[in-house]
């Protein structure tokens, strides 16, 4: 079956240094990819998504392109903030009896230090 | 504001204990789904709904029940709750018919089961 796998955690960085959270995906079909945020004591949310082949996802300065030859969708940001610090989700979507089934990875937990 | 609403957000019950969590979403959305959260595994889903009166299992299932009389609700039902139930709960809803459509999380049920 589908299956997502994420780097492990916990992470921690200082203020400003550079973030990537690797991401790889197993699916028969041609999935939607995502990622999700966790902030604590909240709901996941998304941060970014792409449908296709070469789409770029983006959004709050964080960035993830969809990578079919080597299965992967990693988030990037330039300069992390204190504010980032949270738990990321990398997810597939894939219709299943005609419904959108999310297939999550374990997560990664962010710490970000002043 | 669209949002999804779960209740409690926090619950202590003892082994065997009959309980409810419930779950309403204000997007008209077809599609609901539970997830329960622990360490290391990510998001794995429980039960999900495609629309009123029709459910099925997710991947973990056992020991648990739903039910979908309208299309806003969708209770989660332990009917003998054991400590092995002890997790991080989430209710998400989304529209039918698309597997890049975002998916909507309630803030979560932290249920502890002694």
């Amino acid at each position: 079956g589908d299956s997502v796998t994420q780097m492990e955690g916990p992470v921690t960085l200082s203020e400003e240094a550079f973030l990537t959270i690797n991401c790889t995906y197993t699916a028969t079909g041609y999935p939607s990819l995502f990622w999700y945020v966790q902030y604590p004591g909240e709901g996941l949310q998304l941060l970014l998504k792409a449908t296709k082949a070469d789409d770029k996802g983006s959004n709050k300065g964080f960035e993830a392109t969809y990578r079919k030859e080597t299965t992967s969708f990693h988030l990037e940001k330039g300069s992390v903030q204190v504010s980032d610090s949270a738990v990321y989700f990398c997810a597939l979507s894939d219709r299943y009896q005609g419904a959108q089934k999310l297939v999550f990875g374990q997560g990664t937990r962010l710490t970000i230090n002043p | 504001e669209a949002q999804v609403t779960q209740n409690p957000r926090y619950l202590i019950t003892v082994t065997g204990k009959k309980l409810t969590v419930t779950c309403s979403q204000n997007m008209n959305h077809e599609y609901m789904s539970w997830y329960r959260q622990d360490p290391g595994l990510g998001l794995r889903q429980i039960y999900y709904s495609m629309n009123v009166e029709v459910t099925d299992k997710g991947d973990v299932p056992e020991g648990y029940k739903v039910s979908r009389k309208e299309k806003r609700n969708f209770p989660l039902i332990l009917e003998s709750p054991s400590p092995n139930q002890t997790s991080l709960y989430f209710c998400a809803s989304s529209p039918l018919g698309q597997s890049n459509t975002e998916a909507f999380f309630g803030q979560g049920t932290r249920l502890t089961v002694v």
